[in-house]
């Protein structure tokens, strides 16, 4: 199956920091989403991508559509304690009724007051 | 308005058991989605609803069933819970006309089987 590959796993940085993480595909997608997952939470949608190019923020995020439709990536500027949490990407090649979502392995993101 | 709520929050079984997880949105939403967590594997689906009275099986199905009650709920269900199958369970749903037009999770039933 297709498979999205997450980078870093991982990130522990100062308040106020900028944050930039990625995700990269074997195969196309022609939609990417981005989601945040709070500790016992399930997974919140933060911004979807529709064209390839496309470069969308939300507040302090910023999300790009890669050119290639194979990647994105997400930004987060002057980050605060709250941006704590798992970040996953989601890709999506199928329209139709099913809308089903690959998702990434997540980047756990850690902030330091 | 809820949005997609789950229950229970927590269940812990015993392997053989059976249990059934239930999940429903107040959103008028049309498809309906299971996924499991597992720590490192990111979200994975389990089962699918695209409308009433249809469902689909999707990246790891074995050992599970669904039903789709209505168009307000979709239920997993284990009928012999296995150790490997302890894991935390998402239900979403998507909204066809929305702004985003994207799944909405659940909050989870965190799943243990000893």
């Amino acid at each position: 199956g297709q498979q999205l590959n997450q980078s870093p796993q991982s990130m522990f940085i100062q308040e106020g920091e900028d944050v930039s993480m990625n995700c990269t595909s074997s195969s196309i997608f022609n939609t990417w989403l981005w989601y945040k997952q709070d500790p016992g939470e399930g997974p919140v949608l933060l911004i979807a991508l529709y064209k390839a190019g496309e470069l969308t923020s939300n507040g302090r995020l910023t999300a790009q559509f890669g050119i290639t439709r194979k990647d994105s990536f997400l930004n987060i500027s002057a980050s605060i304690p709250s941006d704590v949490g798992i970040y996953f990407c989601a890709g999506r090649n199928s329209g139709g009724s099913n809308y089903k979502l690959t998702f990434g392995k997540g980047t756990l993101l850690t902030v330091n007051p | 308005n809820a949005g997609v709520t789950q229950t229970p929050k927590f269940q812990v079984l015993k392997t053989g058991q059976s249990m059934t997880l239930q999940c429903a949105q107040d959103m008028n939403h049309n498809s309906m989605y299971w996924y499991r967590q597992d720590p490192g594997m990111g979200l994975r689906l389990i089962y699918y609803s695209a409308s009433e009275g249809t469902t689909d099986k999707g990246e790891v199905p074995n050992g599970y069933n669904v039903s789709r009650l209505n168009k307000r709920e979709f239920s997993l269900r284990l009928e012999s819970a296995a150790p490997s199958q302890t894991s935390v369970y998402f239900c979403a749903s998507r909204d066809p006309g929305g702004f985003f037009n994207e799944q909405y999770f659940g909050p989870g039933t965190r799943l243990t089987v000893t």
